[in-house]
């Protein structure tokens, strides 16, 4: 299995407040990618990173935001939680050589926003 | 922009039957295709792969795929199914004209139930 890290795995919280999740991992592929899981949508791209300080919006990207200071770690950011923003997410990691690299999944971050 | 559509949001099958999961992108360049499986509380895990070597792609689990241009068709399909195979599966999608790394659009799922 892919070294891929996720913290928290679950997580409660209230309206209005800033949560983190992060991303850890220990395979030092360049591309670190943010998913949100919510059923009959498959998954869709919140954030992507291509390298350190390098970052780039994903299909939902509207109230997250990203940073990536080191090679192994990438965090998601949600400035003010929304209900809208209960989810399941995935961080996802390749080598990027080339499109047709698939990606390797971490187990999720159950978020519930109250 | 990619789409991806697979038909049926829950499939049931019986134990020893052919599971058939259907996918179907929109691109008009033919896409790097993927399929994925997702056990429950867990991440997604690869399955297969296609990136044009083969049509027919043969993947874990005795899982195989099989790339259709004329029908912009990605069908995965195992011959008998096995209890172990209830999960939901993911078709997703890389655009070949990515300049670098591979964003994937993913299906909307479809999760599998086998019946003893």
């Amino acid at each position: 299995d892919a070294g891929i890290t996720q913290s928290p795995r679950h997580k409660v919280t209230e309206t209005g407040t800033p949560v983190t999740l992060r991303c850890h991992q220990t395979e030092n592929h360049r591309y670190m990618y943010w998913y949100r899981q919510d059923p009959g949508h498959g998954l869709r791209l919140i954030h992507y990173s291509y390298g350190v300080k390098d970052t780039d919006k994903g299909e939902v990207s509207d109230g997250y935001s990203v940073s990536r200071s080191k090679t192994e770690d990438f965090l998601l950011t949600l400035e003010s939680a929304t209900s809208s923003q209960t989810s399941v997410y995935f961080c996802a990691i390749s080598d990027g050589q080339g499109a047709s690299q698939p990606q390797h999944f971490g187990d999720g971050t159950r978020l519930s926003i109250l | 922009a990619q789409s991806v559509t697979q038909l049926g949001s829950h499939v049931s099958v019986s134990e020893g039957a052919l599971v058939l999961l259907r996918c179907n992108y929109s691109s008009s360049v033919p896409p790097y295709l993927f399929w994925y499986v997702q056990y429950p509380n867990q991440g997604l895990q690869l399955l297969l792969k296609y990136t044009s070597a083969a049509t027919l792609v043969k993947g874990i689990n005795g899982f195989e795929a099989e790339f259709k241009k004329s029908e912009t068709s990605f069908h995965l399909t195992k011959p008998s199914a096995h209890m172990s195979d209830a999960a939901e599966y993911f078709c997703a999608v890389s655009d070949q004209g990515q300049a670098a790394g591979n964003k994937l659009t993913f299906g909307g799922g479809t999760r599998v139930l086998v019946k003893p």
